[in-house]
């Protein structure tokens, strides 16, 4: 079964400094991953998501991760944080579901990131 | 475009009573979803839907009914509340059930279920 775990349930950073948010995936075949933001108390926007054109794939906000199958992972980054930026991510694999060419999102447990004026 | 919306934003029930959540789309998007965030355990789908008159269930329907009558909105049915069902719901469209579409998800319900 395809899944995704996050490690860490909570980043802090300071302002200006690099994030790095980690998503490893499991999955027996290619998989089509997504990033997801949270701020508070709103639903989730799509940041970025990997469909198998490009290993570095660019985001809104300056975000980006890079598709990595040697070591399974699908990690965010920023260079450099912004108040702004403070959010939970979620990160999300596309997998089968009941047949017929569906598909659904499984999603992360979440980090939440912390942006330290 | 709205978007996505969901009424209401807050909800409060004793256990047993019903309610229905309301979700609504005007992107004329097929795929409808509806998820429970839950702290520390991201989102886990409860019932979809691919297309008007087409619902099934997802990861943990129980309690939960949907319909779909037009393809612009999905209710949620609460049959009898539980504490457990106190949660935070989402609802999501897509314009198709491919592995690569991106889903739109509305602001949200908090529920409480005393």
């Amino acid at each position: 079964a395809q899944s995704v775990t996050q490690l860490g349930s909570h980043v802090s950073v300071s302002e200006g400094a690099l994030v790095l948010l980690r998503c490893n995936y499991s999955s027996s075949v290619p998989p089509y991953l997504f990033w997801y933001v949270q701020y508070p108390n709103q639903g989730l926007q799509l940041l970025l998501k990997y469909t198998s054109a490009a290993t570095l794939v660019k985001g809104i906000n300056g975000f980006e991760a890079e598709f990595k199958k040697s070591e399974t992972s699908f990690h965010l980054t920023k260079p450099s944080a912004h108040m702004s930026d403070a959010a939970e991510y979620f990160c999300a694999v596309s997998v089968p579901y009941s047949g017929a060419g569906s598909y659904q999102l499984t999603f992360g447990k979440g980090t939440k990131l912390s942006v330290i004026p | 475009n709205a978007g996505v919306t969901q009424t209401p934003k807050f909800q409060v029930l004793k256990t047993g009573q019903s309610m229905t959540l309301q979700c609504a789309q005007d992107m004329n998007h097929e795929y409808m979803s509806w998820y429970r965030q839950d702290p520390g355990m991201g989102l886990r789908l409860i019932h979809y839907s691919v297309g008007a008159g087409i619902t099934d269930q997802g990861e943990v329907p129980n309690g939960y009914n949907v319909s779909r009558s037009t393809t612009e909105d999905f209710p949620l049915r609460l049959l009898s509340a539980a504490p457990s069902q106190t949660s935070v719901y989402f609802c999501a469209s897509s314009f198709n059930r491919g592995s690569t579409d991106t889903q739109y998800f509305g602001p949200g319900t908090r529920l409480t279920v005393l």
